[in-house]
């Protein structure tokens, strides 16, 4: 599975808009890509999918190039309670249901200041 | 909420001890997810059940193993316990692309 690189830590203001990018060089044809958040003390929750191009639901946007070997995950105007660790993740969809496995990196950690 | 629940919450071993954690998947969902998350670390993939059969493993010892039941719940057991099994045991299950965790079970292992 494609090895993803996110940066460790960023900080931002209520109010602001964030953006959280991912490199994965090494995506493959069949691999999506994928974000969770994650609170301390809780799982991961499930933030937004794509294959290309921009993906948008209530919660976030995902942006992808044309090329896929990036992706940007968008939070609009965050608040105190989106501070949380943010994992970009790249794999296949296997017909089973989910990924044979989700690869987690370190996660990006993501404070949001009054 | 996710409709994943897992018990104990938390828990206590000596080294050497086993040590059996459970799992009920939100309805409908047929594929369960192990993993280990050591405290400042993203979680690690331990294997996934789909269907009662292990569908794939991750990078971790025999004596980690687990079980899938035909109402789709799980348990994932440890032998043998190491200080370093310390962790937050996370279980995702799952019916198309999108997992949904549970809470976690923090093991302590002294």
């Amino acid at each position: 599975l494609a090895k993803t690189t996110q940066p460790i830590s960023m900080d931002s203001y209520e109010g602001q808009e964030v953006n959280i990018t991912c490199s994965h060089n090494n995506i493959a044809t069949n691999d999506y890509i994928t974000w969770y958040q994650q609170f301390p003390s809780q799982g991961p929750r499930f933030i937004i999918q794509g294959y290309k191009t921009k993906v948008t639901n209530e919660v976030a946007s995902l942006f992808i190039p044309a090329d896929r070997k990036s992706s940007t995950l968008s939070l609009p105007r965050v608040s105190l309670s989106d501070t949380a660790v943010y994992y970009c993740l790249v794999g296949d969809i296997r017909p089973s249901g989910g990924y044979n496995k989700l690869i987690f990196g370190a996660g990006t950690r993501l404070a949001v200041h009054p | 909420e996710t409709g994943v629940t897992q018990s104990p919450t938390h828990l206590i071993k000596t080294r050497g001890q086993q040590v059996t954690l459970r799992c009920s998947s939100q309805s409908g969902h047929n594929t369960v997810s192990w993993y280990q998350q050591a405290l400042g670390q993203g979680p690690q993939f331990i294997f996934q059940y789909y269907r009662e059969e292990e569908n794939g493993r991750g990078n971790f010892p025999p004596r980690f193993s687990g079980l899938q039941f035909p109402n789709y719940s799980s348990e994932l057991n440890v032998n043998a316990l190491e200080l370093d099994d310390s962790a937050l045991y996370l279980c995702a299950s799952s019916h198309g692309y999108e997992q949904y965790f549970g809470p976690g079970t923090r093991l302590t292992v002294t």
